[in-house]
């Protein structure tokens, strides 16, 4: 069965410094793999969905890149945190043309 | 884009059938119906989607107006664990792979009562 799997749970960072988020996805090939945040009160945003290593598109310009390293595997980033990049950060993956996306347990970061 | 409404919150009791119910009177023709929820502090989930006929499956039922301007989530006997935000989102037909973008709104908040 599949699973995705994103590490830290929680984490609190000052602003200025850099981040690093990571999703990882089993049990699947090729998966259609996408980063959403989700900040306190406000509904999820897309922030880059990727169809293939080394494909990345960005649907909100931002202070924040992701990248895709290897097939299942997703990377969010950030060179210099922000306050407004406090929030909820959840993976997901969808393969093919299905229409169901399966999410994660998501990351919890506060900039302090 | 179309855009959906629904009601900011609803309360069920217990073991009783809980309808929540979505606008979506600029749907067009190619757009599916989906519907998510999101446990407190947890990602979403996939609930369910339609495209014209209802639909069931183990978790749910979506009711589809036979204009498709509204549609009904329709929880069975609601226990505690669906107490969560419900959202109903429109994704057109071709939306599978690198179009499946899917835009949350507010959704409707579900408390349901022992």
């Amino acid at each position: 069965s599949q699973t995705i799997h994103q590490w830290p749970a929680t984490l609190v960072q000052p602003v200025g410094s850099p981040l690093s988020l990571e999703c990882t996805v089993e049990g699947t090939s090729n998966p259609n793999l996408y980063w959403y945040r989700q900040a306190a009160g406000r509904g999820l945003q897309l922030l880059f969905y990727s169809v293939g290593i080394g494909q990345i598109s960005s649907e909100v310009p931002q202070n924040l890149s992701a990248s895709r390293p290897q097939d299942r595997q997703f990377i969010l980033s950030s060179k210099k945190l922000l306050l407004s990049d406090s929030g909820f950060y959840l993976c997901a993956w969808s393969v093919g043309t299905s229409y169901e996306q399966y999410f994660g347990p998501g990351t919890r970061l506060t900039v302090t | 884009d179309a855009k959906t409404t629904q009601p900011n919150s609803m309360e069920s009791n217990e073991e009783e059938p809980v309808h929540l119910p979505c606008n979506h009177s600029t749907i067009s023709g190619t757009d599916y119906i989906h519907w998510y929820r999101q446990l407190p502090s947890q990602g979403p989930e996939y609930v369910i989607h339609g495209l014209t006929s209802n639909v069931n499956n183990r978790m749910a039922s979506l009711a589809i107006a036979e204009d498709r301007k509204s549609s009904t989530l329709i929880l069975h006997r609601a226990t505690l664990r669906d107490a969560a935000v419900y959202y109903c989102i429109l994704l057109p037909i071709n939306s599978g792979g690198s179009n499946y973008k899917l835009t949350f709104g507010k959704g409707t908040l579900l408390t349901v009562n022992p």
